[in-house]
């Protein structure tokens, strides 16, 4: 099945610093790389997500990147802010599969005043 | 709309007592999920359903059924709880085809 695997675990910056967490995944037939945010104690919600037929996608202060020959993506933060302060998962999904997705371990973004 | 509920919120059991976890979705979407997560780790799927009338397992079935009662309605049975089983359960769902996943609140499951 679908691997996952997403670095740092954590990661601190200073407040107006940029933040990237990488991830990477094992299965080519995955077409669809979303990344979600976890507030302490509340549920993921999806920030950005990202299609295998795009590089890039930007929504404001996030963007995300994708390398499909490298089977990896990113996820880029510019000017980080304290309340991006977070867990941050990525996760890869098939169309042949419901859309059920594999989830990396996370990454705890604390981002510093 | 109330979007993916979940009950109950916090939930204690001895091992080898049983419950049932019950999730509930009004977006009209067919396919629903149930997760675990455990401290440090990401979300792991336990079972899913693509549509009405359809279960499979995910990644992490054991110990654990399911029953999609409806199109609303997923619920997530645990015959008999073991301390490994202490986790956050959260049921997930999305339309088929649109792969972005609603969470539930999630439920916080202590065995002891």
């Amino acid at each position: 099945g679908e691997n996952v695997e997403q670095h740092p675990s954590t990661l601190s910056v200073q407040e107006g610093d940029s933040a990237v967490i990488k991830c990477t995944y094992s299965d080519s037939a995955s077409n669809y790389f979303p990344w979600y945010k976890q507030e302490l104690g509340k549920r993921p919600q999806l920030i950005i997500d990202i299609r295998s037929n795009v590089g890039e996608k930007k929504d404001q202060r996030i963007a995300v990147t994708l390398n499909k020959t490298a089977k990896h993506f990113s996820l880029h933060i510019t000017e980080t802010q304290p309340e991006d302060s977070a867990v941050y998962f990525c996760a890869a999904s098939m169309n042949t599969n419901a859309g059920k997705s594999t989830f990396g371990d996370g990454t705890t973004l604390t981002v510093k005043p | 709309n109330a979007g993916v509920t979940q009950t109950p919120k916090f939930q204690v059991l001895k091992t080898g007592q049983s419950m049932t976890l019950q999730c509930a979705q009004d977006m009209n979407h067919n396919s629903m999920y149930w997760y675990r997560q455990d401290p440090g780790m990401g979300l792991r799927l336990i079972y899913y359903s693509a549509s009405e009338g359809t279960t499979d397992k995910g990644e992490v079935p054991n110990g654990y059924n399911v029953s999609r009662l409806n199109k609303r309605e997923f619920s997530l049975r645990l015959e008999s709880a073991a301390p490994s089983q202490t986790s956050v359960y959260f049921c997930a769902s999305n339309v088929a085809g649109t792969y972005e996943q609603y969470f539930g609140p999630g439920t916080r499951l202590t065995v002891t």
